[in-house]
This record gives C-alpha cells, structure tokens and sequence, in this order.
C-alpha cells in the first residue's frame, strides 16, 4: 500500500507567518517531488530532491530531505495570499518506477 | 513547460455505461503515463502505471477489467471506465513522465459524475 504520510493536515496562517509541512515515509525512499495544487487545478511540479540530507531553496521554499531519506519538509516563510493550495509530497522507492503521494496539506493564508 | 492535457475536462454519464478519458502529452514523448484518482479534500490515489506499447501495472485494490488503460502511443493514454456506477464518480487525473527524467507533469484533470 501507500505508505507516505503528510502532516499537518490543514494549516491556517495570518499573511507574513510561516508555514511548514512534513513528510515521512515507513521506507528509505530513492528521491522525493513536492507538488502544489491550487484550488480548482492539477499538481504543479515544484522540485525533486534525491541526496542524503539535502536543502534546496526556491525564493520564500525552502525544502529539506532527510540524512536517511525517510523524511522531508518544505518551509514556507513569510506567506503571501498565493502561497494558497495544496502541498503534496511525493516518495519514490528503490526499484518501483512510481511515486506515491502524501495525503497533501492544505494551506489557507488570510490577507 | 511539458504540457499534458486531458479530455474531457468533465462528464456525466449513466450508471452502467462506459466512458473514456483520453490523456495526451502534447510536446514530448511519454513513455510513462501514470493514472490517478482524487476524492475531495483528498490526495492522489494512484490507479495505475501505463507504458507504451505494455500492459498496464495496477496498484492494489483497482479493478483492471473495470478500468481498462491503453497507452498506444508514446503520446496518447486512454482510462476507460466500465459499466460505471455512482461510486466511480470522482476526479481523475493522469500524469506523464518524459523518458528517464522523473518529474511527472500532471493533465488538468477529468471530473467524472455517475447519476
């Protein structure tokens, strides 16, 4: 079964706070995809992360992958109003050609 | 970038009838097409793995002989649902993989309502 697990479910911040979602896989996993889906739309590739402990920034994102690469994050500073929508992880396993998806969080930020 | 569209974008048909979703990567060559199902508020529940010119790998729980995949080209992926009942109802969305690389770009996706 699909064992990516995704916390916290919903996430509601003032504008300007910052936001963190976490993923955490019952297996060692080969590399990780963060997604966001905005309301009404399809995933949206962010970013792959595939080595040991490894940070990535894009501008306000920042995302980790963990030293066992069991686990990731994705930090979000200083939320803006388009920072809206669903961040999905997403976990490949050594020697499946698939990605299986975390439950999503759901963040909702007020102007 | 890649682009993947799907269609149709929604439809409704009756309980026991068939309806097909066609899924295209319009700009690079898909050998691997992914099939997911959304349920509202919820994540993406992969259905199945589709490779050109191969039968399809269904994940645990889907029923193959009700969702039947073809992927004929290395552009075109087809989900057909079969004698579709009001539980089939949901968002379907099918992703593409452009050879080795592993980013997957995503259709826009398909609402499918069963009355």
């Amino acid at each position: 079964g699909q064992q990516v697990m995704q916390i916290p479910q919903y996430q509601h911040v003032q504008e300007g706070e910052d936001f963190t979602t976490y993923c955490n896989s019952s297996t060692t996993l080969s590399n990780i995809q963060w997604y966001k889906q905005r309301p009404g739309g399809h995933p949206v590739f962010l970013i792959q992360l595939v080595k040991s402990g490894e940070v990535k920034k894009q501008k306000r994102l920042t995302f980790q992958f963990g030293e066992a690469k069991k686990n990731s994050s994705l930090h979000i500073t200083a939320t803006q109003t388009t920072d809206v929508g669903t961040y999905f992880c997403a976990g490949l396993r050594y020697n499946f050609n698939k990605f299986y998806f975390g439950s999503g969080t759901k963040l909702n930020v007020k102007p | 970038g890649a682009v993947v569209s799907q269609h149709p974008s929604r439809v409704i048909c009756k309980s026991g009838t068939s309806v097909k979703i066609e899924c295209r990567s319009l700009d690079f060559q898909a050998t691997t097409m992914f099939w997911y199902r959304q349920f509202p508020k919820k994540s993406l529940m992969l259905m199945a793995t589709s490779n050109e010119g191969s039968k399809a790998t269904y994940e645990q729980g889907v029923e193959k002989d009700k969702f039947l995949i073809n992927h004929a080209s290395l552009t075109l992926s087809t989900l057909t649902v079969t004698s579709a009942h009001p539980e089939d109802s949901s968002f379907y969305i099918c992703s593409a993989r452009d050879g080795s690389a592993y980013e997957q770009y995503f259709g826009p996706g398909t609402r499918l309502t069963v009355t």
